[in-house]
Formats: C-alpha cells, structure tokens, sequence
C-alpha cells in the first residue's frame, strides 16, 4: 500500500503571496491532518479533515485553510505568507476510527523570503 | 496552556545499551499517547502508542510506561542500535484516537558506536 505523499516537496515563496499544498492519504483513509513543524514551536496541530468536513482546528490565524474532496485528497492554503510561515508541513491520515495509528507523509518544506 | 514537554533535548548512548526518553504531560484528559520517531528529512513515524487505561505496553524492541498520577510518560529502547539515531516525539490527545495532537519538543537520540 502506497504512503502518505505530499506535493510539493519543497516550495520558495515571497512575502504576501500565497500557497498551497496537497496531500493524499493511504488508500481507504478518510481523515487528513495537518501539522506545522517549526524549530521554535515544534510539531503543532493545524486542522483534521474527515468526510470533507472540517472535524478538529488549531489554534492558527484565518489565513491557514484548508479543504478536503471526495477522495480524501486534502489541500492546504496560506494566503498573505509571512517570514514565520517558513515551516514543514506534515501531512497525516488515519482512516477515521477509533483505534487508528497516524501515518505521517515525508512533509512539505515551505520557505518564505 | 495545555502542553506537552520533554525532560532533555539531548541523549547519546553507546549501542548495545538501553535508551530511556521521558515525557511530562500537562492535560489530565488526555486519554490517548503515541511515541513517534523522526528521521532526517521525513515525517514522524510511529512507534508505540498507549492508552490511559493502561501502564506499560510493549513493542518489539520498545516499551512505553504511563504514569498519570505525576502525568509522566517513558520510552524505553532494548539494546540501541545505530538506526535507531533520531529525533524522538510524545504526542497526546484527549480524543482517544490518533487526531489533533499535542507534541513534545523531541529528544535527539544519538547512538554512539
């Protein structure tokens, strides 16, 4: 069974653009989490999609969205990017019950200049 | 806040020998624990996890201790080899399943040969 994969693998950007990200789970898994991973603060929760809705957010500014589609795939936006937005974007999926491991992709590493 | 940290950032040890990596947690409700091991340039992976209703659980090669009157969750590893080198993660939830969770700050495990 094929992993977690995320595209792009690395991504520049500059200040007040925008970006996004896609992830695509194991097959069969139904919910997508997002994880920011920075130095400074760590591996910190963004949001969960599960069944294309939005089931659990952290605690991070409107300008971190996200969206997932009938197929499980999940994307992620930031809109308005900052110097602090420079991060690992880890894309996890579980297939939505209650005793699932977390399978995490390799991430998708984001600079912002 | 509610958080989850680790007692040291740093731990070598000789191959061959046991590895022991502590974690406090602060959230009395969680319910739900995970070890996750990260190697350079890839996502978390999973190790061992453990539920509240429990105190040790063990794995091939690993064990996870759970003490909820001090809130202190341990990782040990049997004779540490050289590809056990990384960085390792606590995670908490008190969702009861593998979603929106709370990390550690990581232990950097180095094997010495």
């Amino acid at each position: 069974k094929a992993g977690v994969t995320q595209t792009p693998r690395y991504l520049i950007k500059t200040r007040g653009q925008q970006v996004t990200l896609s992830c695509s789970p194991i097959s069969g898994h139904r919910s997508v989490s997002w994880y920011q991973q920075t130095p400074g603060q760590g591996l910190q929760f963004l949001f969960e999609y599960f069944s294309e809705t939005q089931r659990n957010k952290g605690n991070f500014p409107g300008r971190f969205s996200g969206r997932q589609f009938s197929n499980s795939r999940s994307e992620m936006n930031v809109s308005t990017l900052e110097l602090g937005d420079s991060a690992l974007y880890l894309c996890a999926s579980t297939s939505g019950g209650g005793t699932d491991t977390q399978y995490f992709g390799p991430g998708t590493r984001l600079t912002v200049l | 806040g509610e958080s989850v940290g680790l007692h040291l950032p740093t731990l070598s040890v000789q191959e061959g020998d046991n590895s022991i990596i502590n974690c406090a947690y602060s959230n009395s409700a969680s319910d739900y624990f995970i070890w996750y091991k990260q190697e350079s340039g890839k996502g978390p992976q999973f190790i061992i996890d453990i539920r509240s209703n429990m105190d040790k659980r063990q794995g091939q090669r690993v064990t996870v201790l759970l003490n909820k009157t001090v809130k202190h969750l341990s990782l040990q590893i049997a004779a540490t080899q050289p590809g056990d080198s990384a960085v390792y993660f606590c995670a908490e939830t008190p969702h009861g399943s593998a979603r929106q969770l709370t990390f550690g700050s990581g232990t950097q495990l180095t094997v010495l040969p």
